[in-house]
């Protein structure tokens, strides 16, 4: 049981738009953690996809787009494209446990 | 750039320690960063082990706070990791990661596999 919660998947077409949900509690998100998001591949390690609820690093293109409100974040990706196909994670920080909480992931199907 | 790489044994006996290593390249472990442990079980999330900073202060995930250590070696630019006692709970890919004082990991390593197995 994660402390952050995710759907276990989302799915779209090509062009599409989707959003990933992100909810957490009083004592991450609603305490004012920043939220930050991960796409990993298949395969390979984590990158950074979000940081701060919604900077893109550099090379993530305009397409991924980070908000948060309240207790929740979203990660949305436009014009979704085949090589989007991915697990996306959220993660914050958590003043109850003094650390790192990630999301459970979910799995992005483009179809 | 930063560049991190774990190495260490690919199958430890349950009941064991479990000791991987992070070497960390382009960079210096004396930076402002925090240096960070995160695994992934086969087919399952990722879990967030512990970190810690140059200095030697450490934070870990209260459950794993028992069997885990993490550790610096500033002469030679790496960090490590051990975990004691281990399962087959513990099998999963092991990343290390420079996360910043924002609370983000900006640089992974590939990852290492270990699996626990007599």
């Amino acid at each position: 049981q994660s402390v952050l919660t995710q759907p276990p998947s989302v799915s779209g077409a090509p062009g599409q738009r989707v959003t990933i949900s992100c909810t957490g509690s009083s004592s991450n998100i609603g305490a004012g953690s920043d939220v930050h998001w991960y796409q990993q591949l298949p395969g390979t390690a984590p990158k950074l996809l979000i940081y701060a609820n919604g900077n893109r690093p550099s090379g993530v293109p305009d397409r991924f787009f980070g908000s948060k409100s309240g207790t929740s974040a979203s990660l949305a990706l436009t014009g979704l494209q085949a090589e989007d196909e991915a697990d996306y994670y959220c993660q914050s920080y958590d003043s109850s446990l003094s650390g790192v909480v990630f999301g459970g992931g979910t799995k992005l199907t483009v179809l | 750039q930063v560049q991190l790489q774990e190495s260490g044994p690919g199958l430890v006996k349950p009941s064991g320690t479990l000791s991987l290593t992070c070497a960390v390249s382009g960079g210096s472990i004396s930076s402002s960063d925090w240096w960070s442990w995160v695994r992934q079980p086969p087919g399952k999330g990722l879990e967030w082990i512990g970190e810690m900073y140059h200095s030697g202060s450490t934070k870990y995930n209260p459950s794993l706070k028992s069997r885990v250590t993490i550790s610096v070696d500033k002469s030679k630019n790496q960090f490590s990791l051990r975990v004691t006692s281990v399962t087959a709970a513990d099998t999963a890919v092991y990343y290390c990661a420079k996360r910043t004082h924002f609370y983000y990991m900006d640089v992974w390593g590939k990852g290492t596999t270990v699996t626990v197995s007599s």
